[in-house]
């Protein structure tokens, strides 16, 4: 495809239970990156990756959250034992190459836990 | 630690009117600012990246500045329509590589 997908669209868990989330870059994209957009809050980093390594993990909330990864292509977080906290859209972003280049971003995961 | 503000939370004007949107950010070591459109279920598409180097940037109806000094940015948008209509975003890229986001301003156009 063309943009940044991201699945699935919308995750309904409940509490405890571990999710994953997948993002698929932009062909060719070097970078990714992942943010949360709780609401009424603004969007949070969370991590960056520049082909299958995480330069940066210092937004990951808790260590409930892991992501990885493989190809320099897709990537997944993971969250373990979620809690209602957790509830938010995840949002997946790749580019080109650089950190500074403009990113691209998908439609996101509605996640909900109960 | 980088915080970024965005005013106002909120705007509705008439169709054809030309808007200004504002960002200030409070650390002036930012690589580059962004601001973004975001529709809801649509993701968010980038609008127009300034980098630090660059005092404004165009893109058809839309004009961004910045002046990192002040640390300000504005989005100048002329003569607005109702496609318009969208939560507007304004990111800094900051010493550390991350983005830091602005809560948005919500703009309405009325036909």
């Amino acid at each position: 495809g063309a943009g940044v997908s991201q699945s699935p669209s919308n995750k309904v868990t409940e509490k405890g239970k571990d999710v994953e989330l997948r993002c698929d870059p932009i062909s060719g994209h070097t970078a990714l990156y992942w943010y949360r957009q709780s609401l009424g809050q603004g969007l949070e980093f969370l991590i960056y990756f520049q082909g299958n390594s995480a330069p940066d993990k210092s937004g990951l909330p808790s260590d409930r959250f892991s992501a990885e990864r493989t190809g320099g292509s897709v990537s997944t977080l993971t969250i373990q034992r979620t809690q209602q906290e957790d509830s938010a859209v995840y949002l997946c972003a790749s580019s080109p190459g650089q950190v500074q280049e403009t990113q691209y971003f998908g439609p996101g995961t509605r996640l909900l836990v109960l | 630690k980088q915080e970024v503000t965005q005013i106002p939370a909120a705007l509705s004007v008439p169709e054809g009117e030309n808007l200004v949107l504002n960002c200030s950010f409070t650390d002036s070591a930012i690589y580059n600012l962004q601001w973004f459109r975001q529709d809801p279920g649509k993701g968010l598409t980038s609008l127009l990246l300034i980098q630090s180097s660059q005092r404004e940037q165009t893109s058809g109806r839309l004009n961004a500045s910045l002046d990192k000094s002040s640390g300000r940015s504005t989005l100048y948008i002329a003569a607005s329509q109702p496609g318009d209509s969208a939560t507007y975003l304004c990111a800094v890229l900051d010493s550390n590589y991350q983005l830091i986001w602005g809560a948005g301003t919500k703009l309405i156009i009325k036909p």
